[in-house]
């Protein structure tokens, strides 16, 4: 069955710095690959979406990167901010299947 | 527009209880989901509608029901709750189908005792 990993439970850096989270799955690619904010309590905010036949996708200080070789996905935040802090889900969409099918998600802290 | 809305936010059931969770979105998408998230497991999807009239199961249906009478309402029933039915459980929809982006609900979370 389809596995997605994102590279780790929590990823702390400073203000300033650019945050980078990984989002691997195994066996076929997916067709569209999204990326979502989730604050707690909260539910997910869609952020970026990349199409199988698409590198790369930016948006203000975000930057998506889809390598299908790899089987994996990168989210960049650049010029991190503490308001940057919360759980980035990745979450991929396989044509055949049913399912959205998310990652567990990276729980990002920006300290100042 | 107030997006998608979800009644109520906090729930305590018995085990054995029924209820209806409710989810309607005034943005006149056709896609709408049922998601559960639970700790370590992230989001996993119950049901789906692609429109009115229309609903498919997702990966975990059992225990819980759904209809789609207008392109607004989404309910998800849970029929006889029990324990491992705790959990928070979202509502999303979409303009057209899952892979377009998601707008998600506030959440409703559940305890089933």
């Amino acid at each position: 069955s389809q596995k997605i990993e994102q590279n780790s439970e929590a990823l702390n850096i400073q203000e300033g710095k650019t945050a980078t989270l990984t989002c691997n799955y195994t066996n076929y690619s997916p067709a569209y690959l999204q990326w979502y904010r989730q604050d707690p309590g909260r539910g997910p905010v869609f952020l970026l979406l990349i199409r199988e036949n698409e590198k790369e996708k930016r948006k203000e200080r975000l930057k998506v990167t889809f390598d299908t070789t790899l089987k994996q996905s990168l989210f960049h935040i650049t010029a991190s901010q503490p308001a940057d802090s919360a759980t980035y889900l990745c979450a991929l969409d396989f044509q055949a299947g049913t399912a959205l099918i998310f990652g567990k998600g990276t729980t990002l802290s920006v300290s100042s | 527009n107030a997006g998608v809305t979800q009644t109520p936010k906090f729930q305590v059931l018995k085990t054995g209880q029924s209820m209806t969770l409710q989810c309607a979105q005034d943005m006149n998408h056709e896609y709408m989901s049922w998601y559960r998230q639970d700790p370590g497991m992230g989001l996993r999807l119950i049901h789906y509608s692609v429109g009115a009239g229309i609903t498919d199961q997702g990966e975990v249906p059992n225990g819980y029901n759904v209809s789609r009478s207008t392109t607004e309402d989404f309910p998800l029933r849970l029929l006889s709750a029990a324990p491992s039915q705790t959990s928070v459980y979202f509502c999303a929809s979409s303009p057209l189908h899952r892979s377009y982006e998601q707008y998600f609900g506030p959440g409703t979370r559940l305890t089933v005792t």
